[in-house]
């Protein structure tokens, strides 16, 4: 079965900078999985940020950028801020189906 | 901006079936397909299923496959999503959510609010 691995926690000081990332167990992660990141905080729906490997959506804000990296799907956030603290889902296609990573829980200390 | 409202939280016990609705506004309900997807506590997110709004074609997730069901009704720019056979394991908040174009299947930019659904006897 199917798996996308995330980094089940990191933490990250303000103003800093950290990459996540998202893997598939059925190897190399390429732009033809379509990776989506999306934001959710805490009693909240998720939010999309990232579609398509590295485009943002019109809200989402230029600090939060999206590549490939080592094989993997990364989302990279730069000067982190303190509102950036949530959950992180990465989302893979693979041809008509969809499988979401664990998730990410970011802490920004 | 594209809209998905979700209808309110369920109570079911074991056993029952819930349906749950997402109705759509701000755009052409039936040019964009909408897939389903759920959230255990503290858990991550997990796919369901997709349903074409067009031709109301499906596909769905192995792991569901023989419990779910997704339909839809144009005249009401509404998508159901149908769970049979509810156990504990089930209890999740449901949601919603739609590709950002219409030939686009999984970069996704909206999401609804989430249905709350709770198994218990």
């Amino acid at each position: 079965q199917t798996a996308v691995t995330q980094e089940p926690s990191l933490t990250v000081s303000p103003g800093g900078t950290v990459t996540l990332t998202c893997a598939s167990s059925t190897g190399t992660v390429t732009s033809s999985y379509y990776p989506n990141w999306f934001q959710q905080r805490p009693g909240q729906a998720p939010r999309a940020l990232i579609y398509d490997t590295s485009n943002k959506h019109s809200w989402t804000p230029a600090r939060f950028s999206g590549s490939l990296l080592g094989g993997k799907a990364a989302l990279t956030l730069s000067g982190v801020q303190p509102e950036d603290e949530a959950d992180y889902h990465c989302l893979l296609y693979y041809g008509g189906a969809v499988i979401f990573g664990g998730g990410t829980k970011l802490t920004v200390l | 901006q594209a809209q998905l409202v979700q209808s309110g939280a369920e109570v079911k016990e074991p056993g029952a079936s819930v349906k749950v609705s997402c109705r759509a506004s701000g755009y052409s309900f039936t040019t964009y397909g909408l897939h389903w997807v759920r959230q255990a506590p503290g858990q991550g997110l997990e796919w369901m299923g997709w349903i074409r709004a067009d031709s109301g074609n499906t596909q769905y997730s192995q792991k569901f496959q023989d419990r779910v069901t997704i339909t839809r009704d144009r005249s009401a720019s509404t998508t159901y999503m149908e769970l049979s056979r509810l156990r504990s394991e089930d209890t999740a908040i449901y949601y919603c959510m739609r590709p950002r174009c219409t030939t686009c299947y999984a970069d996704i930019d909206s999401w609804g609010q989430g249905t709350l659904v709770t198994v218990s006897s």
